[in-house]
């Protein structure tokens, strides 16, 4: 049973230009959530999707967007690069409901030049 | 923002040794969770824990929770090597929107 993929798993990018991070969840599960992780931080909540819409999002701009397709799968786009945007970019999947634990993707680690 | 604090940032004991990482919040929750991230890369659940729930153990781990100080602390019992990972609490209501805290780096030493 395949946990969750993530792809790619690095990626160099320049400033201004846009990007697409892919998830793939945990067999059966129906909830992908995004995180970004800054260097010495926490992961912190961009976007989760339950059903191909967006349930709720976190303090991002709207230059992060996402989707979710009907196996699940879910992409995360991010246009307008910036060096902030530098950062370990974490998948995550689950079923929806109360207490119900997330499984981690191992993350796309993005540089932006 | 991190909605909690782990105290200590950084710590390192000598295998076999317990290690003992507190983690304290600011809002109300329904439930905590801890996380293990090894090098950086995909975090690993390792215990959740209930607000009306005070103790909770699975294997090596203890987790209490104290909902009066917004705290909770992680204790690691009989320390391996393999432990050397950093540990996030993170709250929320379920799986949906966590909020994770700034972590604590473990040190393993053999």
């Amino acid at each position: 049973d395949a946990g969750v993929t993530q792809s790619p798993t690095h990626l160099i990018k320049t400033r201004g230009q846009q990007v697409t991070l892919r998830c793939s969840p945990k067999s059966g599960h129906d909830t992908v959530s995004w995180y970004q992780q800054a260097l010495g931080q926490g992961p912190q909540f961009i976007f989760q999707y339950y059903e191909e819409e967006e349930r709720q999002r976190g303090n991002f701009p709207d230059r992060f967007s996402g989707h979710q397709f009907p196996n699940y799968s879910s992409e995360l786009n991010v246009n307008a690069l910036l060096l902030g945007d530098s950062a370990l970019y974490l998948c995550a999947s689950s079923f929806l409901g109360p207490g119900e634990k997330l499984f981690f993707g191992s993350g796309t680690q993005l540089s932006v030049l | 923002s991190q909605q909690g604090e782990e105290d200590p940032q950084a710590l390192s004991i000598q295998e076999g040794e317990n290690a003992t990482m507190n983690c304290s919040y600011k809002t109300s929750i329904n439930n905590l969770q801890w996380y293990r991230q090894n090098s950086g890369r995909g975090l690993v659940h390792l215990i959740l824990i209930r607000s009306n729930e005070r103790e909770k153990h699975s294997g090596r781990l203890r987790v209490t929770l104290d909902t009066s100080k917004k705290s909770s602390s992680l204790l690691i019992t009989a320390s391996r090597a393999a432990d050397t990972a950093s540990y996030f609490c993170a709250t929320g209501f379920g799986n949906e929107k966590l909020t994770f805290g700034t972590g604590t780096r473990l040190t393993i030493i053999p």
